[in-house]
């Protein structure tokens, strides 16, 4: 079965410092990879995906997330958070027309 | 307007009733998701459908009913609620596995 891994569940971080949020995902054959951030009682809304090519990916807002085939990876960074980034994100991956998501890291930004 | 609502937003039903959650997108998406949400798990997924008349079963379907009649409608009726079902319930649809899938605002469901 599918699984993805988010080592942390908690993040804090003050503002204006870099932010790295990990990502593992189990899976011997391609799959398509997503970053999801959930505001407080909210839905989720994309914030990257990867599908080919380039395996940096950035988002509108500053984030960006890496795909690293060899280490099955995808995590995300950003190099200078702002007190709007707090919220929860989930990894996720896509296989076989179903998505897997991890269990959420949240993300706390101090002022 | 264009998107995916759900409803109602918030439920709170007893023990043994029968409840039903409303999802509608306007997308025409081919699938259709239905995930919970609970602290330390993540999203789970209960049930999904690839396309109207096609619905098939998730991580946690157990306890759960889906339909799915029209191309825009997925509900999701829990038989006889059980405690264990208290929970954020999350609609999404999308094209399929190389697209990203959009996400309702959630239904926030407590069974006493």
């Amino acid at each position: 079965a599918q699984s993805v891994t988010q080592l942390d569940s908690q993040v804090p971080v003050f503002e204006e410092a870099p932010v790295e949020l990990r990502c593992n995902y189990s899976s011997s054959v391609s799959v398509y990879l997503f970053w999801y951030v959930q505001y407080p009682n909210q839905g989720l809304q994309l914030l990257l995906k990867y599908l080919s090519g380039s395996t940096l990916v950035e988002s509108i807002n500053g984030f960006e997330a890496e795909f690293n085939k060899s280490q099955t990876s995808f995590h995300l960074r950003k190099p200078s958070v702002h007190i709007s980034d707090t919220a929860e994100y989930f990894c996720a991956v896509s296989l076989g027309n179903q998505f897997y998501f991890g269990t959420g890291t949240s993300l706390t930004v101090i002022p | 307007d264009a998107g995916i609502t759900q409803s109602p937003r918030y439920k709170i039903t007893e023990t043994g009733r029968q409840v039903t959650l409303m999802c509608h997108q306007t997308w025409s998406h081919s699938y259709m998701f239905w995930y919970r949400q609970d602290l330390g798990h993540g999203l789970r997924l209960i049930y999904y459908s690839a396309a109207a008349d096609i619905t098939d079963k998730g991580e946690v379907p157990d306890g759960y009913v889906v339909s799915r009649s029209k191309t825009e409608n997925f509900p999701l009726t829990l038989e006889s609620a059980t405690r264990s079902q208290t929970s954020v319930y999350f609609c999404a649809s999308g094209w399929g596995s190389n697209t990203e899938a959009f996400f309702g605002q959630g239904t926030r469901l407590t069974v006493v």
